[in-house]
């Protein structure tokens, strides 16, 4: 079974804050993304990567960085946290070789006050 | 860019009657479509994806037909479980990127006794 981890799985920070939000998966995927889930909004495409040291800009980029550290770690930044990113993230890997099938990690629950 | 509508936002259905939920599409590119599955607390996984226009494709009782002259592709099954109560969401992979999806707003199905 697939498996996506990631951490932490709860966070409160205040705004301007500072937050790392980190995913690893044991898949040997090569592609890893990061979604935002909000009611009414579905899943939205924040960044995405295809390797170690690779980063495409998603559908919601817009105050987020990321970066991809190794095939296996792939982690979300927030350098001033404002209350509309408080939303619950999670992380995804796929591969070709797996039919492109999207396997989510528990995600991770920001709220930003 | 690539959309997708799923227009109902809750589907309330007793045990054992049938249920189709609604899944339409937008992109310039020859489409993929997937249905994943959410239930309560869980991460969202895979249900089903689709296969040649209008051929069927079924995954534990749940079926879907991709019909790219309507650019459809509808969620159904015979006679629901309280089991099946979760949140669907229906996702694109178009528009050259076969590894970036595009997710609708999602469909809450709640089964009653």
């Amino acid at each position: 079974e697939a498996a996506v981890t990631q951490s932490p799985r709860n966070k409160v920070t205040v705004t301007g804050g500072n937050v790392t939000l980190s995913c690893r998966q044991t898949n040997s995927h090569n592609y890893m993304y990061w979604y935002r889930q909000d009611t009414g909004h579905g899943l939205r495409l924040i960044h995405y990567s295809y390797g170690a040291g690779n980063l495409q800009i998603g559908d919601v980029p817009d105050g987020y960085k990321a970066t991809r550290t190794t095939q296996e770690d792939f982690f979300l930044l927030l350098e001033l946290a404002s209350p509309s990113q408080t939303s619950l993230y999670f992380c995804a890997s796929s591969d070709p070789r797996s039919g492109n099938t999207l396997y989510f990690g528990e995600g991770s629950r920001l709220i930003v006050v | 860019g690539d959309s997708v509508t799923q227009t109902e936002g809750l589907v309330t259905l007793t045990k054992g009657l049938p249920v189709m939920l609604n899944c339409t599409y937008q992109t310039t590119y020859s489409p993929f479509l997937f249905w994943y599955v959410q239930h309560l607390n869980e991460a969202p996984k895979l249900l089903l994806k689709s296969s040649t226009d209008n051929k069927r494709t079924e995954h534990q009782g749940f079926y879907a037909t991709l019909h790219k002259s309507s650019s459809s592709f509808h969620l159904q099954k015979s006679s629901v479980q309280l089991s099946d109560s979760a949140l669907y969401f229906c996702a694109l992979s178009g528009t050259g990127s076969f590894n970036k999806l595009t997710f609708g707003a999602g469909t809450r199905l709640a089964v009653c006794p």
